[in-house]
């Protein structure tokens, strides 16, 4: 079964260094998302990003914040100075090309840990 | 803009009882709603979804969910649950139109009692 894959999964890194998160989504999907749960906290929607660009974003997105897709198959999430407050899960998530709402498919999730 | 409340962050059943999570959801469009599951340290499930077909939606692992307009509601039972149900358990939605932004719960956390 397909399956979206995330690493690494569980990262720590100091104040202030930048961090990247990696994804592969499911093949054929070409919507692709990046949602972050803080321990004990909502799931929270952060981008969504088709076409090679940014569809939507949150508030939390904000210009520490940027996602990329190098080439076919991965999708990252940067986070260029991380703060303390960054701690949390981090879930990549892709759902099905248009024409219907199928749900998005997400992984297991990045732990980053912010010291 | 859509949200959805779930009543109750902890339920505790006994095994074989039933299970019964609720989710209301407030939506200025007709809605698109969805159950995860989320399993202790791993990511979120897909259980079911409504994408306005069947009013009555069946998911995996024997759980179900009726979407209710009258009620804005989008409840999730089990008729029997059983140990391996453990876990926490998020409704979400999203409109269509968007790009797919799912909003979710705060979560419900089941526990299954021996």
């Amino acid at each position: 079964e397909p399956e979206v894959t995330q690493t690494p999964s569980h990262q720590v890194t100091q104040m202030g260094q930048e961090v990247i998160l990696r994804c592969v989504p499911i093949s054929n999907h070409l919507y692709f998302y990046w949602y972050r749960q803080i321990l004990g906290q909502k799931v929270e929607f952060l981008v969504s990003f088709y076409n090679n660009e940014i569809s939507e974003k949150s508030e939390i997105f904000d210009d520490q914040f940027s996602v990329e897709r190098p080439d076919g198959s991965n999708f990252t999430l940067k986070i260029r100075s991380t703060k303390l407050e960054d701690s949390a899960m981090y879930f990549c998530a892709s759902s099905e090309a248009l024409g219907g709402v199928d749900g998005a498919f997400f992984g297991q999730g990045t732990r980053l840990t912010v010291v | 803009a859509q949200s959805v409340t779930q009543l109750g962050s902890h339920v505790s059943v006994s095994e074989g009882a039933l299970v019964l999570l609720r989710c209301n959801y407030s939506s200025s469009v007709p809605p698109y709603l969805f159950w995860y599951v989320q399993y202790p340290n791993q990511g979120l499930q897909l259980l079911l979804k409504y994408t306005s077909a069947a009013t009555l939606v069946k998911g995996i692992n024997g759980f179900e969910a009726e979407f209710k307009k009258s009620e804005t509601s989008f409840h999730l039972t089990k008729p029997s649950a059983h140990m391996s149900d453990a876990a926490e358990y998020f409704c979400a939605v999203t409109l269509s139109g968007s790009a797919r932004q799912l909003t979710f719960g705060s979560g419900t956390q089941l526990t299954v009692l021996p």
